[in-house]
Parts: C-alpha cells; sequence; structure tokens
C-alpha cells in the first residue's frame, strides 16, 4: 500500500522536552515538506527537502530542525525552542517540479502539557 | 513571492444547491494551482490541479474548478451539493519557476446543511 506515514497520530510534550515527529514515504518521491496548521492560518511551511542530504527553512523554521538521510524519511524535531508547539503538523511528499502535486500523512497533532 | 487568498472562512449551502467556494492568487510567472480538502484530524486530500489548457478543469467527487488568468482566481464548483461534502477547502499555488513548495490558503470551511 502506498503512502505516507505519520507517527505517532498524537503526542505530547512537556516542556522544555525536544520531540521527533516521524514521516516515512514508500511513494519514491524525491521531495518531502512539513507544515504546520493552526485554526484559521491554514498551512504555514517550516521545512523542505528536494534531494537526501539536503533541506531548506520553510516561513517558520525557527524552533524546529529536520534531517534527510534516506530519501523515504523526513523527521521533524520540535525543540524547546518552539515557545509554541501545540499545532496540528502535517508531513507530504511530491515528485520534483512544479506541476505535480503533493499527498499528505494524517498527520500528528502535538499538544504541550 | 507567491500568495494564496480564501476570502471566505465559512461558505454555507443547502444540500442539492450548487457551491462555490473561491479563490484568487499572485505568482510571478506561469500559476499552477490546486485545491485540497480536509476532514477533521485527517491530512489534506488532492482534488485536483490546474497546469495548462482548458480553463475548465475537473477533479474527484464531482468537483470543478474555474481558471481565469485576467481575474487571477481559480474557483472551486460544484453543481449540487452533499452533506458530506461539509469539510474544510484549501487552494494552494506553485510558480513555475523552480522547484518551489504549494503555498496555501487559510481555507474555508464548507457546511452543507440537509
Amino acid at each position: 500500500d502506498g503512502g505516507i506515514t505519520q507517527s505517532p497520530k498524537y503526542l505530547f510534550r512537556k516542556e522544555g522536552q525536544n520531540v521527533t515527529l516521524s514521516c516515512e514515504q514508500n511513494l519514491n518521491h524525491d521531495a518531502m515538506y512539513w507544515y504546520r496548521q493552526d485554526p484559521g492560518q491554514g498551512l504555514r511551511l517550516i521545512y523542505y527537502s528536494q534531494i537526501v542530504n539536503d533541506f531548506q527553512k520553510g516561513d517558520i523554521a525557527e524552533g524546529y530542525s529536520v534531517s534527510r538521510e534516506k530519501k523515504e524519511s523526513f523527521p521533524l524535531t520540535v525543540t524547546s525552542a518552539q515557545k509554541n508547539p501545540t499545532a496540528f503538523y502535517l508531513c507530504a511528499s511530491s515528485m520534483r517540479g512544479p506541476v505535480t502535486e503533493a499527498f499528505f500523512g494524517q498527520g500528528t497533532r502535538l499538544t504541550v502539557v | 513571492a507567491q500568495s494564496v487568498a480564501q476570502p471566505e472562512d465559512q461558505v454555507n449551502v443547502a444540500e442539492g444547491n450548487p457551491l462555490t467556494v473561491k479563490c484568487t492568487y499572485s505568482v510571478s510567472g506561469n500559476p499552477y494551482l490546486f485545491w485540497y480538502v480536509q476532514y477533521p484530524n485527517r491530512g489534506l486530500q488532492f482534488l485536483l490541479k490546474y497546469i495548462t489548457g482548458d480553463n475548465l478543469v475537473k477533479g474527484s467527487y464531482g468537483f470543478e474548478a474555474e481558471f481565469n488568468k485576467s481575474q487571477t482566481s481559480f474557483h472551486l464548483k460544484k453543481p449540487s451539493a452533499l452533506v458530506s461534502d461539509s469539510a474544510l477547502y484549501f487552494c494552494a499555488v506553485r510558480d513555475g519557476i523552480g522547484n518551489t513548495p504549494l503555498v496555501f490558503g487559510k481555507g474555508t470551511r464548507l457546511s452543507v446543511i440537509a
């Protein structure tokens, strides 16, 4: 079954902790993306990667970090420097090129407790 | 810079009536436009896209969208709404320059009332 898998579905973080959100795809896509969704604000880009071992900051990268060691995997770490991390996080992937649509995972809801 | 505006936070329509969800865009080069739908606590599902050619694009679940270059718009339409169409709809744009990520609007919540 092809697709994008995000885990966990729900995640709780204590103040001062780093947490890592997993994103795996078996679509053989080169490009992968992380978006953050807050009510009324749409989707905002955190980081994206177009090839292995390379990634670029999006509009709201502060307090986040990523790695792209394998084509299939693009984990996102929410660090303690992110002051307001409670949100719905969406991972996506696509083939390279402007005409291709992105495919999304089911999301991870992160809550600070 | 690319941007998308969805001027309506909420659209209400009666079941069986036609629906329109509005989207306008701004890009430097040629626009590539996309519509997605999101159900509660789920990821986004792709509905349709405009690349080039015919201004009326047909997509999944009976949805279509009309590209209007002079008005820089890409409105989503459906001739007859269903209660099950109630969801959050996102318009997105990517320009034809390089491999830039999709830029999304803030979303429009569609409520179809029986």
